[in-house]
């Protein structure tokens, strides 16, 4: 089937806007991770979902960040009163039910830009 | 918590081998895993080493050494396809979470 969608691909918004990011994650993966990866840089651990357990949101860099998860399906990640440090490519990523060999399966992120 | 190690850039020529080290420390261990990603693209999985030794997936390998806290990605025959970032990962065993720590990441170049 298809893979992990995000949308949108592109969003440019001015400082101190919200903006909201949604990922659609492989059917039947229980587990999605958001991570955020700045120009050049490694992939940052935001928040993880797993089954109906409590996310772990030990990632988000400060409460202007939250995300959601409708059951085992779509996901949203909020940033609130944007920031430029926030510019960067969000990357959702969804897997099987954890285990020791349960890849991730990345979307092809959202670059946000904030001027 | 856990922390990675591996070098942020590495060349090497068309057709030759090449290895990316990975040194974790973690407190408790779940495998290690290989991702590679293109410059825009969406970090996609090459291979995952649980037990000490050597997986081989064509011309990539992956390596392990639990003792010493240690892993290695082996390409050989390099192609200039090959040239990509490739990070290490570990998985968070702490209770009631399972998350994928990654790498700074290693940047590839392959020259003719």
């Amino acid at each position: 089937g298809a893979g992990v969608s995000q949308s949108p691909s592109n969003k440019v918004t001015e400082k101190g806007k919200d903006v909201e990011l949604r990922c659609d994650p492989i059917s039947g993966h229980t587990a999605l991770y958001w991570y955020r990866q700045r120009l050049g840089q490694g992939l940052e651990f935001l928040i993880y979902f797993q089954g109906n357990s409590a996310p772990d949101k030990s990632g988000l860099p400060s409460d202007r960040f939250s995300a959601e998860r409708t059951g085992e399906s779509v996901s949203t990640l909020t940033i609130q009163r944007t920031q430029q440090e926030d510019s960067a490519v969000y990357l959702c990523a969804s897997s099987l039910p954890q285990g020791a060999n349960s890849p991730l399966h990345f979307g092809n992120g959202t670059r946000l830009t904030v001027t | 918590g856990q922390s990675l190690e591996q070098p942020s850039e590495v060349t090497a020529v068309e057709g030759a081998i090449v290895q990316i080290n990975c040194t974790y420390q973690t407190s408790g261990f779940y495998g290690l895993s290989w991702y590679q990603q293109h410059d825009g693209g969406a970090p996609t999985f090459l291979s995952y080493n649980a037990l000490d030794g050597l997986e081989e997936t064509g011309r990539f390998s992956s390596f392990l050494s639990r003792s010493d806290s240690y892993g290695y990605l082996l390409l050989q025959e390099l192609q200039m396809k090959d040239s990509a970032s490739y990070f290490c990962a570990v998985r968070d065993r702490r209770r009631n979470t399972g998350k994928l720590i990654f790498g700074q990441g290693t940047t590839l170049q392959v020259k003719p």
